[in-house]
């Protein structure tokens, strides 16, 4: 059972559409960070998050975490191909290790 | 500035051999990280050595051993490799203090 659920487990869309990808768990993060992943390669750091209710943008991302502290959100808008890759919620409880959702797949179409 | 590094990228092992991975962090990070990643499983911690001269069991430890050489290095050993450790193994650093952690790119790992 992990302790982070994403969903998503996989989205398409076409070039210029908006998604969201959630991040939700019962237990309570210091931090929360999310990650893009692509083919072949490790996983490359978004952002960090670690005040409930944070919302961070980094031009066409935007991430938000839950006032709670459990859950989190991405927001991208006006999707471009080169969004398309492998997106990971990975939630840190103070204790030095990272605990990662099963990840979301996200394809954008030309 | 190369970042973390993991030897070697590819290698095919058959059921029983052993072999040691490789990783070197050159940004002077106090932690260091080794998850594997398996499809539709995301990234699930083996060992990680919290700084140096120190390291515990993450939450697939069976199997696996590790050595903190020195603060850059961190190395992880399969005495007797099985099918089920056929994976994709990354290791990854840290300043600490939820900062995020950087990662290799990666050894793809056959065991047949």
């Amino acid at each position: 059972t992990q302790l982070l659920e994403q969903s998503p487990q996989f989205l398409s869309i076409q070039e210029g559409e908006n998604l969201t990808v959630y991040c939700n768990s019962s237990s309570v993060f210091s931090s929360l960070q999310w990650y893009r992943q692509e083919p072949g390669e490790g996983p490359v750091l978004l952002v960090t998050v670690v005040t409930g209710g944070e919302v961070k943008k980094l031009k066409r991302l935007t991430f938000q975490f839950g006032d709670a502290r459990k859950d989190s959100s991405l927001h991208i808008t006006a999707a471009q191909t080169g969004d398309t890759g492998l997106y990971l919620c990975a939630g840190e409880r103070g204790d030095y290790k990272l605990s990662f959702g099963a990840g979301t797949t996200v394809t954008v179409r030309a | 500035n190369a970042g973390v590094t993991q030897t070697p990228k590819f290698q095919v092992l058959k059921t029983g051999q052993s072999m040691t991975l490789q990783c070197a962090q050159d940004m002077n990070h106090n932690s260091m990280y080794w998850y594997r990643q398996d499809p539709g499983m995301g990234l699930r911690l083996i060992y990680y050595s919290a700084s140096e001269g120190t390291t515990d069991k993450g939450e697939v430890p069976n199997g696996y051993n590790v050595s903190r050489l020195n603060k850059r290095e961190f190395s992880l050993r399969l005495e007797s490799a099985a099918p089920s450790q056929t994976s994709v193994y990354f290791c990854a650093s840290t300043v600490g203090g939820g900062q995020g952690e950087y990662f290799g790119a990666g050894t793809r790992l056959s065991v047949l």
